[in-house]
């Protein structure tokens, strides 16, 4: 079963602006990883935020956590047409050793 | 350093057959986790081996069963194939949970 829920589905920008996907999950977490696949090949790591951290950068990239709220964000700032991709969340809790990943967000980025 | 390869990146099988994915992990990974995705879908969790033990397993039947070698390559075998099994099979390994993982580029399954 599926852990991660993105939002939204999909996302059509233009280059140059921001883009902000959600990550909600349902259960306490060890960490959280968001995950780049282009055109249903393998999947690349962005970035891991484990539970007792707020935010992360990363490059383009900044990364929110909000474990009372059990919620992730994705920001990309500055987007470029190679960003398109789809972007997953995926959640490791403490017990279990499986990566649960969501349905991922469908990135467009228009040059 | 060498990523995470898989064998063969597509394979047609027919229902029924039995087939056998193999995946070699980046050097110096000990854990390596199975996925198996839908088109349109998130992965799903198959199962993972850390140091030739299975050390978890998703909701998958029997028929789905793994392997972890001494040199940490591992397989995939799916006996009894259903159509519903055509899917991409991703192989990640790492170097212990909580560290991010480095995925192959899968293998494309279709059964017919």
């Amino acid at each position: 079963s599926q852990q991660g829920e993105e939002d939204p589905q999909a996302l059509s920008i233009q280059e140059g602006e921001n883009a902000t996907m959600n990550c909600s999950y349902k259960t306490s977490i060890n960490n959280l990883q968001w995950y780049r696949q282009n055109s249903g090949r393998g999947l690349v790591h962005l970035i891991l935020i484990r539970s007792n951290e707020r935010e992360k950068h990363s490059g383009r990239l900044r990364v929110t956590l909000d474990t009372s709220k059990k919620s992730s964000s994705l920001l990309i700032t500055a987007s470029r047409a190679a960003d398109t991709a789809s972007y997953f969340c995926a959640t490791e809790t403490y017990n279990n050793n499986d990566m649960r990943f969501g349905a991922g967000t469908r990135l467009t980025v228009k040059p | 350093e060498t990523g995470v390869t898989q064998s063969p990146t597509h394979l047609i099988k027919t229902r029924g057959q039995q087939v056998t994915l193999r995946c070699s992990s980046q050097s110096g990974h000990n854990t390596v986790s199975w996925y198996q995705q839908a088109l349109g879908q998130g992965p799903q969790f198959i199962f993972q081996y850390y140091r030739e033990e299975e050390n978890g397993r998703g909701n998958f039947p029997p028929r789905f069963s793994g392997l972890q070698f001494p040199n940490y390559s591992s397989e995939l075998n799916v006996n009894a194939l259903e159509l519903d099994d055509s899917a991409l099979y991703l192989c990640a390994s790492s170097l212990e949970t909580g560290y991010g993982y480095t995925f192959g580029s899968g293998t494309r399954l279709t059964v017919v």
